[in-house]
């Protein structure tokens, strides 16, 4: 089946550390997202990519890293720097960064803080 | 300062009859709107979309209008199912086609 992968469902970080959230897609599609959600929130854009070896920031990118090796993975790390790291993150793809395409969405990590 | 917003944070209906979900934006330029359902503890589903050209749009129970003067949106669900009750996410893609905005949601509940 095609889909997209997130790992962990559930992450805790301890402060001052990174941590990696994976997201791995086998649609074939060009372009993968990085959202946040908070309670009560919309989705909000960290940093997306049109294609490999290129990534662009979103809205809220401070305090996250991402790296995009490969066309399958979309990994997002949360430094230390993130002060308020505890949401649930969702990765998307869709097939290019062309009009008129939805995004379709793995079913996300949800990130605690100890 | 909010480009797309659903201003009805809830919204319940009776199972068979009509829910209607809206949405307002702000940039005229937004040519592309999405409607997204979402469970708990899940990613949201793509559910329909909406070109700028089209002032309707039709799948099924889901019936997308779009209202461009007035710069709003709606979701139609007929008849509304109990299965129906998430959280629905209004979503339009940005001038550069780089991404989604989405609006906060509006929590559906459909009792039987």
């Amino acid at each position: 089946d095609g889909g997209i992968t997130q790992s962990p469902k559930y992450l805790f970080r301890k402060e001052g550390q990174n941590v990696t959230l994976s997201c791995e897609q086998n649609l074939n599609h060009d372009a993968m997202y990085w959202y946040r959600q908070d309670p009560g929130q919309g989705l909000r854009l960290i940093y997306y990519s049109q294609i490999v070896n290129d990534f662009q920031k979103g809205d809220i990118a401070e305090g996250y890293s991402v790296s995009r090796e490969k066309k399958e993975s979309f990994p997002l790390t949360v430094t230390s720097a993130q002060k308020n790291p505890t949401a649930f993150y969702l990765c998307a793809s869709s097939i290019g960064q062309t009009s008129n395409q939805p995004q379709h969405f793995g079913d996300g990590t949800r990130l605690s803080i100890l | 300062d909010q480009q797309v917003k659903q201003n009805s944070p809830s919204l319940s209906v009776q199972e068979g009859r009509i829910s209607i979900l809206n949405c307002d934006y702000t940039n005229s330029m937004f040519d592309y709107f999405l409607w997204y359902k979402k469970y708990p503890a899940e990613g949201p589903t793509f559910l329909i979309s909406i070109s700028s050209i089209k002032d309707k749009n039709e799948d099924g129970r889901f019936t997308v209008f779009l209202n461009k003067s007035a710069k709003h949106l709606s979701l139609h669900i007929v008849p509304s199912q109990p299965g129906d009750s998430a959280v629905y996410f209004c979503a339009a893609n940005n001038q550069a086609g780089t991404a989604l905005i989405f609006g906060k949601g509006t929590t559906l509940s459909v009792s039987s």
